[in-house]
């Protein structure tokens, strides 16, 4: 039991360059989400999906697109990234039945 | 739309004592979830304490308890006999449950505990 994993751990990307941030869970869980955290700011809501299928936009959509085609994993891309875009990142899933939060461990992602 | 405020950036405690970091959301919901995490310098988020807004009992895990007031939209941590493992950044998180599963967090209270 994996648990939540994130790759890759570290990237470093000049701007404009695309990206896509992978993310899966092998809990059988419905919702997952995506967070960006940045000093001062906490963590922030890219976008969460609460089931295969669908996506709904958070805090700070803008500049990322993600894609949840099965229930297992949920991926953050970035199309064109930008200085403003450097962070660490988290995904996340929930367990509706336990009502518990798994977090993956996180990419530290700069944009030169 | 949900917002949640954590209004002191930084916190400091000596250890053994009981330090309280605040927090307060904005919601129309009526039934939603609470949450405080932890966060050490390893990044990694360790759940302290969760409250579901029906229940009027306030939680409690161990040294962690929290006092929610549902109608003020208040959910403050205390945190007693304070320890040297306790330092780290605390976030206060909610969540509309029911099929959508919406999860916001707040921007963080560094705690340092001192010896």
């Amino acid at each position: 039991n994996a648990g939540v994993t994130q790759t890759p751990k570290f990237q470093v990307l000049k701007t404009g360059q695309s990206m896509t941030l992978q993310c899966a869970q092998d809990m059988n869980h419905n919702s997952m989400y995506w967070y960006r955290q940045d000093p001062g700011m906490g963590l922030r809501l890219i976008y969460y999906s609460a089931s295969e299928g669908t996506t709904d936009k958070g805090e700070v959509p803008n500049g990322y697109n993600v894609s949840r085609l099965n229930k297992r994993e949920f991926s953050l891309r970035l199309e064109s990234a930008a200085p403003s875009q450097t962070s660490v990142y988290f995904c996340a899933s929930y367990d509706r039945v336990n009502e518990k939060l798994f977090f993956g461990s996180g990419t530290q992602l700069s944009v030169l | 739309a949900q917002t949640v405020t954590q209004s002191q950036p930084e916190m400091s405690v000596q250890e053994a004592e009981t330090v309280t970091l605040s927090c307060t959301y904005d919601t129309s919901e009526n039934n939603y979830y609470l949450f405080w995490y932890k966060q050490p310098p390893s990044r990694q988020m360790i759940l302290v304490i969760r409250q579901e807004a029906y229940k009027q009992q306030n939680a409690t895990e161990n040294r962690f308890s929290v006092n929610f007031q549902k109608a003020a939209k208040s959910f403050s941590l205390k945190i007693s006999d304070s320890q040297l493992g306790d330092t780290a950044m605390y976030f206060c998180a909610f969540m509309k449950p029911l099929g959508t599963d919406k999860l916001i967090f707040g921007t963080g209270t560094r705690l340092q505990v001192f010896p």
